[in-house]
């Protein structure tokens, strides 16, 4: 079955320290892979995505990702976390042929000041 | 530019009401979709709409029904409300059904005694 895990339900960082949300898909061909974030009582929003090319991509709010095929995995990072950025994280796989995106199960990331 | 609205933004039923969720997008999308969101599962798709007049199940459409009424609007039905359809629900909009980000309305919390 084709799927996506985020496999922390929260990670907590220090304002300033690095932070990794992990992300990890089983699909069959290329996948196309999403990350959005979601505030308090909002929508989601888009924050970047891998189609083909460069295995780092970068996105809104200075977070980027990094694509490892062999490791079918698409963890989004950030070198210097802000308390704003406090918000639940969701990775999204559109699997090859398909028009339907697989959402993982979200993960909270808590920055503290 | 609106983006994706959403109405109503909350709304409370009993069992064996019915009830019909209005999406409206303003960003001349061919693509539009319906996704419920529930604690601990991620978002979840409903139905969708590759283009206007065209509508495919979801994941979970059991209990559902979609009127793709022209290109701006995509509404979804609840002909039967249950307790289990008590979630927060969201229209999403993109280009078209590709490698597209999808744009995501504010959501609608509906809760079903």
């Amino acid at each position: 079955a084709q799927s996506v895990a985020q496999p922390e339900d929260q990670v907590n960082v220090a304002e300033g320290n690095p932070l990794t949300v992990k992300c990890t898909y089983s699909v069959s061909g290329n996948p196309y892979l999403f990350w959005y974030v979601q505030y308090p009582n909002r929508g989601l929003q888009f924050l970047l995505k891998y189609i083909t090319g460069d295995n780092l991509v970068k996105g809104s709010y200075g977070f980027e990702a990094e694509f490892n095929k062999s490791q079918t995995s698409f963890h989004l990072k950030k070198p210097s976390a802000l308390v704003s950025d406090s918000a639940l994280y969701f990775c999204a796989v559109r699997p090859y042929n398909t028009d339907k995106l697989i959402f993982g199960t979200g993960t909270r990331l808590q920055v503290f000041p | 530019n609106a983006g994706v609205t959403q109405t109503p933004k909350f709304q409370v039923l009993k069992t064996g009401q019915s009830m019909t969720l209005q999406c409206a997008q303003d960003m001349n999308h061919n693509s539009m979709y319906w996704y419920r969101q529930d604690p601990g599962m991620g978002l979840r798709l409903i139905y969708y709409s590759a283009s206007e007049g065209t509508t495919d199940k979801g994941e979970v459409p059991n209990g559902y029904n979609v009127s793709r009424l022209n290109k701006r609007e995509f509404s979804l039905r609840l002909e039967s409300a249950a307790p289990s359809q008590t979630s927060v629900y969201f229209c999403a909009s993109s280009v078209g059904p590709s490698y597209n980000e999808q744009f995501f309305g504010p959501g609608t919390r509906l809760t079903v005694l």
